[in-house]
């Protein structure tokens, strides 16, 4: 069966300093593979999708960058946190786009200071 | 693009009482519809999910949604609430390009 991890679970870091997040799916091949974030009270924004290794695309400008280095890999990062960064990041895998299920993680809590 | 709309910000009901939750949608396509519940810290788990035929969509945990073309809906619905289930509820709309939208989300609280 497919499981999908996310660490850390909780993070607390300094405005300004840098950010990596992780993403990795077990069980499944050629994911698509989905960032979002979810803010205090707010729905889900998607930051991030990709299709394949190498390939992603960004929904929305932003401090924060995407990398797939490995098919069942996705990293979330930042040079730079700003206080705004603050929120619930959920990491999410489907096998038909946007019209199929997504499967999500547990979850990072990242609360910036 | 695709959205949705969820009304109601916070639903509280009692344990055994019915439950709906409501959901509206914009997109000019046949749209693909999902109901996804949250536990507090969790990661979204999918209740239901509409793509065609049956307009009345059965689910997990005792949940049914149903999906109104005219009235651009797919609200959710379950006849006797559990105090297991309160949690966050999430509509979503998807399309072809690999968006999916979600709603804000209804936080629900179940009296005992």
């Amino acid at each position: 069966s497919q499981t999908i991890h996310q660490w850390p679970a909780t993070l607390v870091q300094p405005v300004g300093s840098p950010l990596s997040l992780e993403c990795t799916v077990e069980g499944t091949s050629n994911p698509n593979l989905y960032w979002y974030r979810q803010a205090a009270g707010r729905g889900l924004q998607l930051l991030f999708y990709s299709v394949g290794i190498g390939q992603i695309s960004s929904e929305v400008p932003q401090n924060l960058s995407a990398s797939r280095p490995q098919d069942r890999q996705f990293i979330l990062s930042s040079k730079k946190l700003l206080l705004s960064d603050s929120g619930f990041y959920l990491c999410a895998w489907g096998s038909g786009g946007g019209t199929d299920t997504q499967y999500f993680g547990p979850g990072t809590r990242l609360t910036v200071l | 693009a695709q959205s949705v709309t969820q009304p109601d910000i916070h639903i509280t009901v009692s344990e055994g009482a019915s439950l709906e939750l409501r959901c509206n949608y914009s997109y000019g396509a046949t749209p693909y519809l999902f109901w996804y519940v949250q536990s507090p810290g969790q990661g979204l788990q999918l209740l239901l999910k509409y793509f065609s035929g049956d307009t009345l969509v059965q689910g997990i945990k005792g949940f049914e949604a149903e999906f109104k073309r005219s009235q651009s809906s797919f609200n959710l619905r379950k006849p006797s609430v559990h105090w297991s289930d309160a949690a966050e509820y999430f509509c979503a709309v998807g399309a072809l390009n690999n968006d999916m939208r979600f709603g804000a989300g209804t936080r629900l609280t179940v009296k005992p």
